[in-house]
């Protein structure tokens, strides 16, 4: 079974930083796309990043353009997301998705990690 | 734009079927048949339900179907089981290269 597990979740203050971390195994990593995906608790999800199989090309939400950074490290199995310049608003839990290989989605979640950014 | 729109709430009695709609835009969902659908249960992640508009993926009950007209991506749950009773949420590809979620609708069976 597909296993995805975010870690590097914690409290920051607004204007600090973070990276989280997404450690994947039980297929093969290097084949599929990967992506973040945050949701309020209590609130609905919203799309945040998405990184192609090589790290070469990137597409992220308007919201987090400029701020957050995603890559991938083949090697390790590894999905992170750098983010920059926090603001209370970035609080929430954020997903590791991997994308489907037939279709533009994500197929399978990691349970989350909790960001809170609150001074 | 930063999401597509849903029903707040639908709610059907068992056995009956539900539609839940999803509306985009020319950008997102009348660009491309790239609409998926997402079923989350009460502090579970979401689960793929729907994929590229009208695919299911194995091991997700025939019960669930997807179309698109336009603007407009629907859901479609026959035969109503009180385990279907959770949010569901649409998403799509855009034009942008970026994803859109819808708001999220609440599916409460009576």
């Amino acid at each position: 079974e597909v296993q995805l597990v975010e870690s590097g979740g914690t409290s920051v203050q607004p204007g600090g930083s973070l990276r989280l971390s997404c450690a994947a195994s039980e297929f093969t990593f290097s084949s599929y796309y990967m992506h973040w995906v945050r949701q309020v608790p209590g609130k609905g999800l919203v799309w945040v990043s998405r990184l192609n199989t090589d790290g070469s090309k990137t597409n992220y939400a308007d919201s987090v353009m400029g701020r957050f950074t995603i890559s991938r490290d083949n090697a390790k199995n590894t999905l992170y997301l750098q983010m920059n310049s926090l603001r209370a608003e970035d609080t929430a839990v954020y997903y590791c998705a991997r994308g489907h290989r037939d279709g533009y989605c994500v197929d399978y979640w990691g349970q989350g990690t909790l960001v809170t950014v609150s001074s | 734009q930063s999401a597509l729109t849903q029903p707040a709430s639908v709610s059907g009695s068992p056995g009956q079927s539900i539609t839940i709609s999803c509306t985009g835009t020319s950008s997102d969902v009348g660009a491309y048949n790239y609409v998926s659908w997402y079923q989350q249960h009460p502090g579970k992640v979401p689960k793929l339900m729907i994929y590229d508009v009208s695919n299911r993926p194995s091991g997700v009950s025939n019960r669930f179907s997807g179309s698109k007209s336009g603007n407009t991506a629907s859901l479609t749950i026959s035969g109503l089981q009180a385990e279907d009773e959770a949010d569901y949420y649409c998403s799509s590809y855009t034009s942008s290269g970026t994803y859109f979620f819808g708001t999220g609708t609440k599916l409460t069976v009576l």
